[in-house]
């Protein structure tokens, strides 16, 4: 199992530019995130979807859109990048069992908005 | 999901056990006490969870007080790779929530030869 993929590893945008970041897991998850991370804060959700065909925002929507592709595949796209954009992203997946739940986080994408 | 309250910073001996507190005064009967760390520009890693008895795996040992207001995490036998931010995180049950964690401050463990 590869558990959870993130690409680009690193990604350095002009203002105004796009870019859609990609993540997929392989280990059957119903549930997916997208969180980023700046420097020296804690995590913070962007979209999140519980079960294939559903988005729903997170904290910090704002500049950004998910597309929930299929039940591995958990797209995040920026339209018109921000320096504000500017932050290390997390995908994550999370397993449920009996009331209990793991999630599982991929590598992350740095991204510098320039 | 309940407020946690962590020391900032650690530092531990190689070799040596790590003892890690957290302060969750305000739990509720069904919530969980789980535990991620996250080491330098890797994304966070599941530890260990907790309802109400101690609990051990291959990672680390949980224990929680009676009360359930405070938890420790113990990694036995600290390595230089233990070097981490770890989160003490409250949450209820999976069933009642979309998932979103919300990771605190946490306590930078630094891990010395």
């Amino acid at each position: 199992n590869a558990g959870v993929t993130q690409t680009p590893k690193f990604q350095v945008l002009k203002t105004g530019q796009s870019m859609t970041l990609q993540c997929a897991q392989d280990m059957n998850h119903n549930s997916m995130y997208w969180y980023r991370q700046d420097p020296g804060m804690g995590l913070r959700l962007i979209y999140y979807s519980a079960s294939e065909g559903t988005t729903d925002k997170g904290e910090v929507p704002n500049g950004y859109n998910v597309s929930r592709l299929n039940k591995r595949e958990f797209s995040l796209r920026l339209e018109s990048a921000a320096p504000s954009q500017t932050s290390v992203y997390f995908c994550a997946s999370r397993l449920t069992t009996s009331g209990v739940e793991t999630q599982y986080f991929g590598p992350g994408t740095r991204l510098l908005v320039l | 999901d309940a407020k946690t309250t962590q020391p900032t910073s650690m530092d531990c001996a190689e070799g040596r056990a790590a003892n890690l507190p957290c302060n969750h005064s305000t739990i509720s009967g069904n919530e969980y006490v789980y535990w991620y760390r996250q080491i330098h520009s890797q994304g966070p890693q599941y530890i260990i969870h907790g309802l109400k008895n101690n609990e051990t795996n291959e990672m680390a040992s949980l224990i929680i007080t009676e009360d359930r207001k405070s938890s420790t995490l113990i990694l036995p036998h600290a390595t230089l790779r233990d070097t981490a931010v770890y989160y003490c995180i409250v949450r209820v049950r999976a069933t009642d929530s979309w998932g979103k964690l919300q990771f605190g401050a946490g306590t930078q463990v630094v891990v010395t030869p």
